[in-house]
């Protein structure tokens, strides 16, 4: 069976410091691979996302980037965070366009 | 701006009430879907409702999709305590790989 790993749960890091966010996907091949982000008590906002190896999106203009090393490996990277980047994130894969979702547990991030 | 929004934003009802949802969306698309979130938890994925169905049914969900209007709705029947989470509606624009979420219903199920 197929399972998504997103670590870490929780990160706590100061204002100017890098960010690396791991997901991985195991038990599938070539999935669709996102980010998003989610402030408190909102919505979901689609970060980037890839349906390939060097084949990645970026859906909003930001302080963020995102890389495909492996098929199943997504990593979501920045090189100064800000206090603005503070939110929930959730990683999450698709067998192919127009099917269902499966997430990640998410990485509460706080930014002081 | 965001393809999908779900009203009402909060809803709280009792144990064995039924509860609806609705979400509102904005171009054409292949299919609708609809996930469940519990609090600090990633989503789950409820039901898949393709742009050329009415309804479909899951249990104790049912989804309607009336595309003239761009609109769907998810209604929980005999809803539980367990039932408390936030649901949102997913859309995917035609033509793009891309799955794009609404704002969220918080429901709260009262024992």
């Amino acid at each position: 069976s197929q399972t998504i790993h997103q670590w870490p749960a929780t990160l706590v890091q100061p204002v100017g410091s890098p960010l690396s966010l791991e997901c991985t996907v195991e038990g599938t091949s070539n999935p669709n691979l996102y980010w998003y982000r989610q402030a408190a008590g909102r919505g979901l906002q689609l970060l980037f996302y890839s349906i390939g190896i060097d084949q990645i999106s970026s859906e909003v203009p930001q302080n963020l980037s995102a890389s495909r090393p492996q098929d199943r490996q997504f990593i979501l990277s920045s090189k100064k965070l800000l206090l603005s980047d503070s939110g929930f994130y959730l990683c999450a894969w698709s067998q192919h366009n127009n099917s269902p979702l499966h997430f990640g547990n998410g990485t509460r991030l706080t930014v002081t | 701006s965001q393809q999908g929004e779900e009203d009402p934003q909060a809803l709280s009802i009792q144990e064995g009430e039924n509860a609806t949802m609705n979400c509102s969306y904005k171009t054409s698309i292949n299919n609708l879907q609809w996930y469940r979130q519990n609090s600090g938890r990633g989503l789950v994925h409820l039901i898949l409702i393709r742009s050329n169905e009415r309804e479909k049914h899951s249990g104790r969900l049912r989804v309607t999709l009336d595309t003239s209007k761009k609109s769907s709705s998810l209604l929980i029947t005999a809803s539980r305590a367990a039932d408390t989470a936030s649901y949102f509606c997913a859309t995917d624009a035609r033509g793009t790989d891309k799955l794009i979420f609404g704002t969220g219903t918080r429901l709260q199920v009262f024992p």
